[in-house]
C-alpha cells in the first residue's frame, strides 16, 4: 500500500529543545516536501527536495532544516523550536516535481506539534 | 493578488447538494485540485481537473471550471454526514522563473453536514 508515514503524530515540547519529525515514503518517489498548516494561513511549504542530497527552501523555511540522505526519508529538523512553530505539519511526496502535469501528491497524516 | 480564495464555511442538510467555490488568479495554471481533510487526518486528493476541461464528473463529485472567470467549483451530490470535512482548492502555478511549478492553496472551506 502506498504510504507516507510521519512520526511523531503528536508532540508537546519545550522551547529550545531540538526535535526531528521523520517522514518516510514507500513509493520510490523523488520529490518530497514539508508543509505547515495554520489557522487562517492555509498550507505553506517549508522545504522541498527534488532528489537525494537536493533540497531547497519553500515559502517559510526559517527555523527549520531538512536532509535527504536516502530517497525514502525526508526528516524535518527544528534545531531550537519556538512557540511560533506550534503547528500541524504535513509531509508529502510525489513521483515527479510539480512542474510535471498530472502528478499525484501523497500526504502523510500530519504531525501536531506544540512548543511551550 | 496571488491568492486562491474560498469561502470559509458551508452548512448543508444531509441529502442536499453542496457546492464549494474557489477563485484563482493565474490564467496559465495547468491543473486545479480539490483536497479533503477530515478531522484529525491528513490531506486526501479528491479530484483534479486539467485547465483545458470545463467539467469533470466522478461519482458524486462534479468539478466545474470557468477559465474565463478563473472560478472552480466542487459539487457533492447527496451530501452525507461523512462528507463533513475541510475542502481545499489548489492551483498548480508556474514559478516566477517559469521553469517549475508550485501548488498555491486556498485556506479551505469547512463543510458541515447536518442530519
Amino acid at each position: 500500500e502506498a504510504q507516507v508515514t510521519q512520526n511523531p503524530r503528536y508532540l508537546i515540547t519545550v522551547t529550545g529543545k531540538k526535535l526531528t519529525v521523520t517522514c518516510s515514503q514507500n513509493m520510490n518517489h523523488e520529490y518530497m516536501s514539508w508543509y505547515r498548516q495554520d489557522p487562517g494561513l492555509g498550507l505553506r511549504q517549508i522545504y522541498y527536495s527534488m532528489n537525494v542530497e537536493v533540497t531547497d527552501k519553500g515559502d517559510v523555511p526559517e527555523g527549520y532544516k531538512v536532509s535527504r540522505k536516502e530517497k525514502r526519508n525526508f526528516p524535518l529538523i527544528l534545531e531550537s523550536p519556538s512557540p511560533n512553530q506550534t503547528s500541524l505539519y504535513f509531509c508529502a511526496s510525489s513521483l515527479l516535481p510539480p512542474r510535471y502535469s498530472g502528478n499525484t501528491i501523497y500526504f502523510g497524516e500530519g504531525s501536531w506539534l506544540t512548543v511551550v | 493578488g496571488e491568492d486562491v480564495e474560498q469561502s470559509l464555511f458551508l452548512s448543508v442538510r444531509e441529502g442536499d447538494s453542496s457546492v464549494i467555490n474557489c477563485t484563482y488568479t493565474d490564467s496559465s495554471s495547468t491543473y486545479l485540485y480539490w483536497y479533503k481533510q477530515e478531522p484529525g487526518a491528513g490531506l486526501q486528493l479528491l479530484t483534479y481537473i486539467f485547465s483545458n476541461m470545463d467539467m469533470k464528473q466522478d461519482q458524486r463529485l462534479t468539478v466545474l471550471l470557468n477559465k474565463k472567470d478563473k472560478h472552480l467549483s466542487l459539487r457533492i451530490a447527496d451530501t452525507q454526514t461523512g462528507d463533513s470535512a475541510i475542502y481545499f482548492c489548489a492551483e498548480k502555478r508556474a514559478t516566477h522563473a517559469g521553469n517549475n511549478r508550485k501548488l498555491i492553496w486556498g485556506l479551505g472551506t469547512s463543510l458541515a453536514v447536518n442530519p
